[in-house]
């Protein structure tokens, strides 16, 4: 298995301009994270899908963020309008089972996004 | 709510010394504790959980409820050590409340 897949791995945009991360989990993993990694604020969980379902999305920041997860191997975050602020890597990670007790989860690569 | 603290975000030591990665959480729970790792150009991976009380890498790390801390300890730290330490936060109702802290970036001086 190739491990959780996120694309791009680096997107340079304009301020203003739509973005969007794609990630692929981990074949059979029921839950999804998306992850914001940045210098100030470190990791920071945007959202969290379970079977598909958005369970927790309070820590997306704004309107301006969304994420969605059509189908079991595919999930998007987008943010639109893009701002220099939203400048981080996001991360994908995948996890078989509730975390809480395990704490396994697996990451992607990430995605480290510059708004200019 | 769930908190964890790592006090350092950047440690440095020289190769063979000890190496103590702090780490403190609140919560009002049961904790569960793990730490995870990211080494350079490579994904963020867990490194060891307090439930395991295992030894990864020649580290480990021990739970202490009464100071509400899990400390990351290696007795002598080698250079292939450095990298970025994330202390985790979990709750043992299975539920899916996970905190990480905000990083220790570990340095290894040959």
């Amino acid at each position: 298995d190739a491990g959780v897949i996120q694309s791009p791995r680096h997107e340079v945009t304009e301020m203003g301009q739509e973005v969007t991360l794609r990630c692929k989990p981990i074949s059979g993993h029921d839950y999804l994270f998306w992850y914001r990694q940045t210098m100030m604020r470190g990791l920071e969980l945007l959202i969290y899908f379970n079977n598909n379902v958005p369970i927790d999305d309070s820590g997306m920041p704004e309107d301006r963020f969304s994420a969605k997860m059509p189908n079991a191997s595919f999930s998007t975050l987008k943010i639109q309008p893009s701002e220099p602020r939203d400048s981080a890597v996001y991360f994908c990670a995948s996890s078989p089972r509730p975390t809480g007790v395990t704490g396994e989860l697996f990451f992607g690569e990430g995605s480290r996004l510059t708004v200019l | 709510a769930q908190r964890v603290t790592q006090p350092e975000k950047l440690l440095s030591v020289f190769k063979g010394a000890p190496v103590e990665l702090k780490c403190n959480y609140s919560y009002s729970g049961s904790p569960e504790l793990f730490w995870y790792v990211q080494y350079s150009r490579q994904r963020l991976q867990l490194l060891l959980r307090h439930i395991s009380r295992e030894s990864i890498k020649g580290f480990t790390a021990d739970l202490n409820k009464g100071e509400t801390s899990f400390h990351l300890k290696k007795p002598f730290a080698q250079e292939e050590d450095s990298a970025m330490y994330y202390c985790a936060l979990g709750d043992d109702n299975y539920g899916q409340n996970f905190v990480f802290g905000p990083g220790t970036r570990l340095s290894v001086l040959p």
